[in-house]
């Protein structure tokens, strides 16, 4: 059982369209991060968020921490092809443990 | 700024043979770490270092050791190679142990 689970596990949408991803656990968070990893790179952070109920924008991407710490949502407006790649949220429940990572969800958009 | 720099990119190994991959950073991070990535798995942490001289076991260590002589430097070993260690591995440094993490390009090894 992983701490953190993503869904969908996959998804492939037309470009221009609009999708939201989610990462869940039993767990609370003191921090929360999202990465976006493309095919043969390592993963690159997008967002940290800390604060329940916290909202963060980046450009299209829209970043949500649930109000009880325990998940969040990634949405993507308008998505574009170079929204292409997994998206991997890693969670940590206390400073001075390690994050963990949750399994991903592999989005492919498509021109 | 050449950031964490891995070595070698691909391996092909023989079951029960060893080596060494490489992980260099610059940016003077305090904390590094080492990943294995599997489908459908996610990022595994296998050991991690929160400065020259400490290492620590994380979530699976059993078939490797790691040493932090430097600052830059976190080698990951293999003692063994077995077939269940094909992955591709990663390894990452941040300023803090909670702090954005930045990853190398990773390692995709196969063990035969």
């Amino acid at each position: 059982t992983q701490l953190l689970e993503q869904s969908p596990q996959f998804l492939s949408i037309q470009e221009g369209e609009n999708l939201t991803v989610y990462c869940n656990s039993s767990s609370v968070f003191s921090s929360l991060q999202w990465y976006r990893q493309e095919p043969g790179e390592g993963p690159v952070l997008l967002v940290t968020v800390v604060t329940g109920g916290e909202v963060k924008k980046l450009k299209r991407l829209t970043f949500q921490f649930g109000d009880a710490r325990k998940d969040s949502s990634l949405h993507i407006t308008a998505a574009q092809p170079g929204d292409t790649g997994l998206y991997l949220c890693a969670g940590v429940v206390d400073y001075g443990q390690n994050f963990v990572f949750g399994p991903g969800t592999r989005l492919s958009v498509l021109p | 700024n050449a950031g964490v720099t891995q070595t070698p990119k691909f391996q092909v190994l023989k079951t029960g043979q060893s080596m060494t991959l490489q992980c260099a950073q610059d940016m003077n991070h305090e904390y590094m770490s080492w990943y294995r990535q599997d489908p459908g798995m996610g990022l595994r942490l296998i050991h991690y270092s929160v400065g020259a001289g400490i290492t620590d076991q994380g979530e699976v260590p059993n078939g490797y050791n790691v040493s932090r002589s430097t600052t830059e430097d976190f080698p990951l070993r293999l003692l063994s190679a077995a077939p269940s260690q094909t992955s591709v591995y990663f390894c990452a440094s941040s300023y803090r142990q909670n702090t954005e993490a930045f990853f190398g390009q990773g390692t995709r090894l196969t063990v035969v």
